[in-house]
């Protein structure tokens, strides 16, 4: 089955600064990849999603890069606010009718 | 995903005994998930459902039970079998379909053993 692994477990970033998150996948049929970001106590919330026909999307100051070869994507959080700070969870799907992988999360504190 | 509800916000659980929580959603979702959340882990799948009448188990079904009697509906019982219950619980809904593949989480409800 799908194994889907992220990196780093933490990050510590000063305010302005950027933030890079990654997750590598093991199953070469998944073909989409959301991203949820999770405060404490609260539901996790989509953020940003890509398919695997596109190479990079981006909202705002958010991006997600996909690299199917290789099997990993990240994203990506430009000049950085405290309130990004959360746990950012990324996960890998086959698409339509088929169920998420999530990996382990990325603990994000943003410093001011 | 202000469209899925959760109930009770919080649960106590005695020894031994079987407690249901209640997932809600009126976004016309076909298909509903049910996920346990650990301290500082991720999301783990208890048991999903893709229609009315119909789910399967996910990576932990263990001492959980569910029923899909309505499409609105994914209540998920918690037996006296799981010995760890102990958790945070949330419910998902996707509404299925090409390009329709995400999942949309209600507020949780979390689970503590007296």
């Amino acid at each position: 089955g799908e194994n889907v692994e992220q990196h780093p477990s933490t990050l510590s970033v000063q305010e302005g600064d950027s933030a890079v998150i990654k997750c590598t996948y093991s199953d070469s049929a998944s073909n989409y990849f959301p991203w949820y970001k999770q405060e404490l106590g609260k539901r996790p919330q989509l953020i940003i999603d890509i398919r695997s026909n596109v190479g990079e999307k981006k909202d705002q100051r958010i991006a997600v890069t996909l690299n199917k070869t290789a099997k990993h994507f990240s994203l990506h959080i430009t000049e950085t606010q405290p309130e990004d700070s959360a746990v950012y969870f990324c996960a890998a799907s086959r698409g339509y009718g088929q169920n998420f992988v999530f990996g382990p999360g990325t603990r994000l504190s943003v410093l001011p | 995903d202000g469209g899925i509800t959760q109930s009770p916000k919080y649960l106590f659980r005695k020894e031994g005994q079987n407690v249901t929580l209640s997932c809600e959603q009126n976004l016309n979702h076909d298909a509903m998930y049910w996920y346990r959340q650990d301290p500082g882990q991720g999301l783990r799948l208890i048991y999903y459902s893709q229609i009315v009448n119909d789910f399967q188990k996910g990576d932990i079904a263990e001492g959980y039970s569910v029923s899909r009697e309505k499409k609105e509906s994914f209540p998920l019982t918690v037996t006296s079998a799981q010995k760890n219950p102990t958790a945070f619980y949330l419910c998902a809904s996707s509404p299925q379909g090409a390009g329709q593949e995400t999942q949309y989480f209600g507020p949780g409800t979390r689970l503590l053993v007296l």
